[in-house]
């Protein structure tokens, strides 16, 4: 299995920063990485596709970044409604892997 | 409206069966490709089993391999995940989830989950 591991697990930041979140792969996965935003009791949410093509309807403040092991969500003007959980997803392989997440609230 | 939704979650003992569906609506369901990921409380998330939009293939997770059938019925838009021999650890918040790519993969729209409860 393809693991990946996110950094930080947990962060605190404030309205208005710029935030980035970094995903590792065990091996090489090209661009199949995907981000993911959840909010308590809720699905999961599609924000990044492909390393860095923005799903339809996610703010722009939302990018991503990166190829083969190392990958970035940036968040570039944290908004009250971005404190959540973040997950990276690879999809290298059928059955994809999740990273563990980060948790990013309020400073 | 994309709509997916998630039933036949509950509570059962270990050893027990369940099955749980997933009806889409707002899309053409036969063409997509589905997956069940689940989530244990506070944890994170695990791809559970994947099946291509004519039904023809579906792949397993080791941990529920031999135990969990995924199936699908695109007449009536319905996504299927049939549970068997369940253990404790199964115990989680299941989601279906909706795969656009071709030969890529993303989830780009999921149900609200069905809690899932596994004890004695």
């Amino acid at each position: 299995d393809i693991q990946m591991t996110q950094s930080p697990s947990s962060l605190s930041a404030s309205v208005g920063d710029r935030v980035i979140i970094t995903c590792r792969a065990s091996q090489s996965i090209s661009t199949y990485l995907n981000w993911y935003q959840q909010k308590p009791g809720k699905a999961p949410k599609l924000l990044i596709y492909a390393a860095s093509s923005l799903q339809s309807g996610v703010p722009s403040r939302f990018s991503g970044s990166g190829s083969g092991t190392d990958f970035t969500l940036t968040i570039s003007s944290l908004q009250p409604e971005d404190f959540a959980t973040y997950y990276c997803q690879q999809s290298y392989t059928t059955l994809v892997t999740f990273g563990q997440g980060t948790k990013l609230d309020i400073k | 409206e994309v709509q997916l939704v998630e039933s036949g979650g509950g509570l059962v003992q270990p050893g027990g069966s369940l099955r749980l569906s997933c009806t889409g609506s707002g899309f053409t369901f036969s063409t997509y490709r589905m997956h069940w990921v689940r989530q244990a409380p506070g944890q994170g998330m695990e791809h559970v089993s994947t099946i291509s939009s004519n039904g023809g293939s579906s792949y397993y997770a080791d941990s529920v391999k031999g135990r969990f059938t995924i199936s699908r019925d695109n007449s009536k838009n319905t996504l299927y995940l049939q549970m068997g021999s369940l253990r404790v650890e199964d115990m989680a918040v299941y989601y279906c989830a909706r795969d656009p790519g071709l030969t890529n993969s993303w989830f780009d729209f999921w149900g609200q989950g069905t809690l899932v409860t596994v004890s004695s």
